[in-house]
């Protein structure tokens, strides 16, 4: 069965630093999705990606955060100087062409910001 | 008012027990609804989509009232293995982009 897959599992960095989430999504599937849920708390939508381009940003993703698809595999979510609040669990997903498709969920990778 | 809302929880409740979820989302627009799973510290995986006619599959039951912004989920005869978070989700589309908006979930413990 086809799935989201993301890389690394886990990532600890200095605060500061600037990190790459990297996630595969489904072969076919035409959207992508990335979320994040800090410990203990609710699964939040940061960001939409459709045709190229982002469609959709909640306003968690601010000037920090950028989004790239940049071989027509990958999908990956770049946090340019990462903070302490920035630890969380970030999960890719992505969805086929029909509206009533499900988003599949990536594993998730668990930033520790330092 | 949260734009989704869920039983707190936790729930404990013996092998064999029904246990039902309630869940109200605040936006009218809402389309799609969802029950997802979640185990812990695992990825949140589809349970069962929500439709207004309601709809089962196996053990589960799930309901929905769009005049009271209202969603549920039963589950019958409780397994050991059905032990995790139970998250109440709701797809808002606007001008053809959608998100996912969850709740925070009711965690639920199977006691043998």
């Amino acid at each position: 069965e086809p799935e989201v897959t993301q890389t690394p599992s886990h990532q600890v960095t200095q605060m500061g630093q600037e990190v790459i989430l990297r996630c595969v999504p489904i072969s076919n599937h035409l959207y992508f999705y990335w979320y994040r849920q800090i410990l203990g708390q609710k699964v939040e939508f940061l960001v939409s990606f459709y045709n190229n381009e982002i469609s959709e940003k909640s306003e968690i993703f601010d000037d920090q955060f950028s989004v790239e698809r940049p071989d027509g595999s990958n999908f990956t979510l770049k946090i340019r100087s990462t903070k302490l609040e920035d630890s969380a669990m970030y999960f890719c997903a992505s969805k086929g062409g029909d509206s009533y498709n499900e988003q599949f969920f990536g594993p998730g990778t668990r930033l520790t910001v330092l | 008012r949260k734009e989704v809302e869920q039983d707190p929880g936790p729930f404990n409740v013996p092998e064999g027990a029904t246990v039902a979820f309630n869940c109200t989302y605040s936006n009218s627009a809402s389309q799609s609804f969802f029950w997802y799973r979640q185990d812990c510290r695992k990825e949140p995986k589809l349970l069962m989509s929500v439709y207004s006619s309601g709809n089962e599959d196996g053990r589960f039951t799930a309901q929905l009232n769009r005049a009271s912004q209202y969603i549920s989920l039963l589950i019958r005869d409780s397994k050991l293995s059905d032990s995790a978070t139970y998250l109440c989700v709701v797809n808002t589309p606007n001008f053809g982009n959608e998100k996912l908006t969850f709740g925070t979930g009711t965690r639920l413990t199977i006691i043998p």
